[in-house]
Formats: structure tokens, sequence, C-alpha cells
């Protein structure tokens, strides 16, 4: 049963580039979760889609976006980078329906601009 | 709004030792809580969870109680070990603003034989 599974694993960017990131969800998993962790840093929730739509936002500017699939995979996309963009950016994914459920995470994309 | 707050690490134990990781919550509905550890180069992987109050979550020997009264979540081992050690985050997820986490700042814990 594959988990949570996200690519690239390690990206180098620079200032004002564009960037793609993917993630898998679990097997029988509807919903993605995307956050961002900086380093020394608790995870900071970026936005949640379900049924390829965003569901909720959390504190970002629309600089970041995402998508998702019919086969629920997801992306996110970072537009204009910036220095304070570097970070590990770690997808999650749970079941929609039946309450409140444990997200199940990826081992992240670890993002360096220059 | 919610938010999470637990001890600054870096924890640092001999092994065998009790551990324990103070964490408290502010939350304006009824929320779950929940406590991940993350392994250098890892993502985070779930390692108990409480869904109402006065809930115990337990595995791997590691224990925590949903206390209400204090709005507190502390983890705690009895005998640690080596390989217990990683960085262990706090977090709540609360119905009333989706099912989205919300993060302490981390505790690293470091165990030496």
């Amino acid at each position: 049963d594959a988990g949570v599974t996200q690519s690239p694993t390690h990206l180098i960017k620079t200032r004002g580039q564009q960037v793609t990131l993917r993630c898998s969800p679990k097997s029988g998993h509807d919903t993605v979760s995307w956050y961002q962790q900086a380093l020394g840093q608790g995870p900071q929730f970026i936005f949640q889609y379900y049924e390829e739509e965003e569901r909720q936002r959390g504190n970002f500017p629309d600089r970041f976006s995402g998508h998702q699939f019919p086969n629920y995979s997801s992306e996110l996309n970072v537009n204009a980078l910036l220095l304070g963009d570097s970070a590990l950016y770690l997808c999650a994914s749970s079941s929609g329906t039946g309450g409140p459920q444990p997200q199940h995470f990826g081992d992240g994309t670890r993002l360096s601009i220059l | 709004g919610n938010s999470v707050t637990q001890m600054e690490g870096p924890v640092t134990l001999s092994e065998e030792a009790f551990l324990t990781i103070n964490c408290t919550y502010t939350a304006t509905g009824y929320p779950s809580l929940f406590w991940y550890v993350q392994y250098p180069g890892e993502g985070l992987q779930l390692l108990l969870k409480a869904t109402k109050a006065d809930d115990k979550g337990s595995n791997k020997g590691f224990e925590a109680t949903y206390r209400k009264e204090t709005t507190s979540f502390h983890l705690e081992k009895g005998s640690v070990q080596v390989s217990d050690s990683a960085v262990y985050f706090c977090a709540l997820s609360d119905q009333n603003a989706g099912n989205m986490l919300t993060f302490g700042g981390g505790t690293r814990l470091m165990v030496k034989p």
C-alpha cells in the first residue's frame, strides 16, 4: 500500500522563477493538503483540495496556487519565487468524510531558492 | 484563531530516562489533538491522537492525555531509546476550521546512549 508520494525530492530555482511540485495521495484518500515548513519551524498550512476544488486556504499570497486532478493527485505552483520561499513543502492526504481524519504526510520536496 | 505552543528544545536525555514534552493549545471549537514525529530527512509520521477530552492516545510507548481544563496534551514516555531521537510536533485540527492542521514549533529530542 503506497503512502503519500511527492516529486521531485529536491529542487533548486532562482528568484523570479516558477515551480510546480507534485503529490500522489495515499490509496483511498481523496483530500490533499499542502504545508510549508521553513527550517527549524513547524509546518504552516497553505491550502487543501477536495473534489478538485480549493476547500480551504491559509495565509499565503496568490503566488501560491494549486490543482487537484480527477485521480486525487495534486500540484502546488509557486510563481515569482522569493528567497523566503526556500523550505520543505509537505503534502498530506486524508479521507474527506467521516469527521476529523488523521493526515498522512509524504517525505516532502526541499525547495532552495538562490 | 487556533494556536499550539510547545516547549522549546533541544531536549537531551540519556537512554532509559523519562520524557515529557509540554504542549498547550488555544482553539475556538472542540479540536482533535495529535503528536507527529519527524526523523531527519523525512516527512511527518503520526505518533498518536486524541479526539475528545480525557482521551488518552498511545503508541510505541508514548502517550498523551487530552486535558480540556488545562488545554494541554503533553507527550510522555517512560523510557526513551536512542532511536527516539527526532523532532516532535504537537498539532490540532478543528472541524470549525476544516481539517487543516495547526502545528507547534517542534521540539527536538536527542537521546544519548
